[in-house]
C-alpha cells in the first residue's frame, strides 16, 4: 500500500465551480497537512498546512482533516481560471526523516 | 523575497555521462532537499541534508550522489546518466523543525533529458 494516495485527475470544472481535492495517508505518524500548489514549468509554493483535525479556511481555500480517517481534503469555492495547476498533498512528521512526503498530485483545470 | 535557484532550466545529457545540477538557496536554510517528478508518482525524495557535509538517503537514492560543501549550495550527480533518469528534478530548502515551520520552499525545476 502507498504510503500517500491521491487521485492524478485531470479534474476539469468550469469557472465558479466548488472543487474537491482529497488524500488518504496510512502513515498516522503524520504530524502536518499539507497543500502545494504547482503551475506549469514551475516549482510547488504552499498553498495551506495545518497541523489538526478539522477545517483551516483562506479565503477561497479550505483546508479539512480527518486524523481518524487519515483523510485530507482542499476545497476551493468560485473556482477561477487561475485556479488551473496541480495540487499536491504533503505530509510532515517531527520525527525521523526532516523531509515532506508527497502526493502524486491532481491536475486541475478550470474552463472560463 | 525568498529564494531558490537551479543552474538550469533544461538539459540534454548523452548516456555514461556524469551530470551535475545545482542549486542554491539564499535563505540560510539548514535542510536541502533534491527531490525528481514523473508523471503520475508525484515528487520522490532522492537525497536530504540538513548541515554542511551531510547527506541522508532518501526512497530512490540509486544512481545518485549529492555533495554540500557551503551551506547555501547542494548539487546533485549523476554518476552515469541513464535514460531512466530522464526527470524534472526540484530543489528545495526549509528552515529547522519548528512548531508550524514546515515549509519547504522549492527552485524552478531543471528538465533533464538523457539521450
Amino acid at each position: 500500500q502507498k504510503e500517500v494516495e491521491q487521485d492524478p485527475g485531470p479534474l476539469s470544472v468550469p469557472e465558479g465551480a466548488i472543487v474537491s481535492l482529497n488524500c488518504t495517508y496510512s502513515n498516522s505518524a503524520f504530524q502536518y497537512f499539507m497543500w502545494y500548489r504547482q503551475y506549469s514549468r514551475k516549482g510547488p509554493e504552499l498553498l495551506m498546512y495545518t497541523y489538526s483535525s478539522g477545517n483551516k479556511e483562506d479565503g477561497r481555500f479550505t483546508a479539512q482533516v480527518d486524523k481518524s480517517s487519515k483523510y485530507i481534503s482542499l476545497f476551493i469555492r468560485d473556482s477561477q481560471p487561475s485556479d488551473s495547476a496541480t495540487y499536491l498533498c504533503a505530509f510532515y512528521m517531527d520525527t525521523g526523516r526532516r523531509a515532506l512526503t508527497f502526493g502524486s498530485g491532481t491536475r486541475l483545470q478550470v474552463q472560463p | 523575497d525568498v529564494k531558490v535557484t537551479q543552474s538550469s532550466r533544461y538539459l540534454v545529457k548523452r548516456t555514461g555521462e556524469k551530470v551535475f545540477l545545482e542549486c542554491v538557496q539564499d535563505m540560510d536554510h539548514e535542510n536541502m532537499f533534491w527531490y525528481r517528478q514523473d508523471p503520475g508518482l508525484g515528487l520522490r525524495l532522492i537525497y536530504f541534508s540538513y548541515d554542511v557535509k551531510m547527506k541522508e538517503k532518501g526512497d530512490i537514492p540509486e544512481g545518485y550522489s549529492v555533495s554540500r560543501e557551503k551551506k547555501e549550495r547542494f548539487s546533485l550527480i549523476l554518476e552515469s546518466a541513464s535514460t531512466n533518469q530522464t526527470s524534472m528534478y526540484l530543489c528545495a530548502s526549509s528552515a529547522p523543525d519548528r512548531i508550524g515551520n514546515t515549509e519547504a520552499f522549492f527552485g524552478q525545476g531543471t528538465r533533464l533529458t538523457v539521450v
